[in-house]
């Protein structure tokens, strides 16, 4: 029964580039939740879809970001022209969201290193 | 707007050992849960514990408890018989009932557990 899968594990880019991260849910779980965790710091909640559907969006920051969860295949998150103050670790969890089971379980983190 | 705060940036155990984690929350929610996730040095998000807000006892997990005082708005983790792979850094979180149910996070407390 595997865990919530992410890849690559870590990513390094130089300023301006693409980053695109991965995210496979569990088994039998259709919401998926992507955060960010700077240095030192906890994670901060940026997006919830289910498939096909973005749901919350609240804490993506408004340009360069964008995530989807398509029917078929993983969640991406994606960055556009990354700057150095994208550097963060990005966790993805997944949950069923069914009644009285909703603890979010978390995927191993992309580390992305801007250059 | 959700808060939780932690106190302790940093704790010290002797192996064998019980230590309590500190976890205070802010919501004007009426329903909603807790959790803790444990992070070791290799960077994953475990989740350890969940206490709803309506459960009338303490959650139980093995080694770990959730000392939850809704009056005082604290939900401290308690380890039991600490062992050397206790050694991370220890993330509470709150989640609100309905919505995107997204997680609130703590800066967290680095546990160090001593032989």
């Amino acid at each position: 029964n595997a865990g919530v899968m992410q890849n690559p594990r870590h990513l390094v880019r130089r300023r301006g580039q693409e980053a695109r991260l991965r995210c496979s849910p569990m088994k039998g779980h259709s919401h998926v939740y992507w955060y960010r965790q700077l240095p030192e710091e906890g994670l901060k909640f940026m997006v919830y879809l289910q498939k096909e559907n973005i749901i919350d969006e609240s804490g993506m920051p408004k340009e360069r970001f964008s995530a989807e969860f398509p029917k078929e295949g993983p969640s991406i998150l994606r960055i556009q022209q990354v700057v150095r103050g994208d550097s963060a670790a990005y966790f993805c969890a997944s949950s069923p969201r069914l009644r009285g089971t909703d603890t979010q379980y978390f995927g191993p983190g992309t580390r992305l290193t801007v250059l | 707007a959700q808060k939780i705060t932690q106190t302790q940036p940093g704790m010290f155990v002797q192996e064998k050992e019980a230590v309590t984690l500190d976890c205070t929350y802010d919501t004007s929610d009426q329903s909603y849960g807790l959790f803790w996730y444990k992070q070791p040095s290799s960077g994953e998000m475990i989740f350890l514990i969940y206490q709803g807000s309506y459960d009338e006892q303490n959650a139980t997990e093995g080694r770990y408890s959730l000392n939850f005082q809704k009056a005082r708005k604290s939900a401290n983790l308690v380890i039991s018989a600490s062992q050397l792979g206790d050694s991370a850094m220890y993330f509470c979180a709150m989640r609100a009932q309905g919505g995107s149910e997204k997680l609130v996070f703590g800066k967290g407390t680095k546990l160090t557990v001593n032989p």
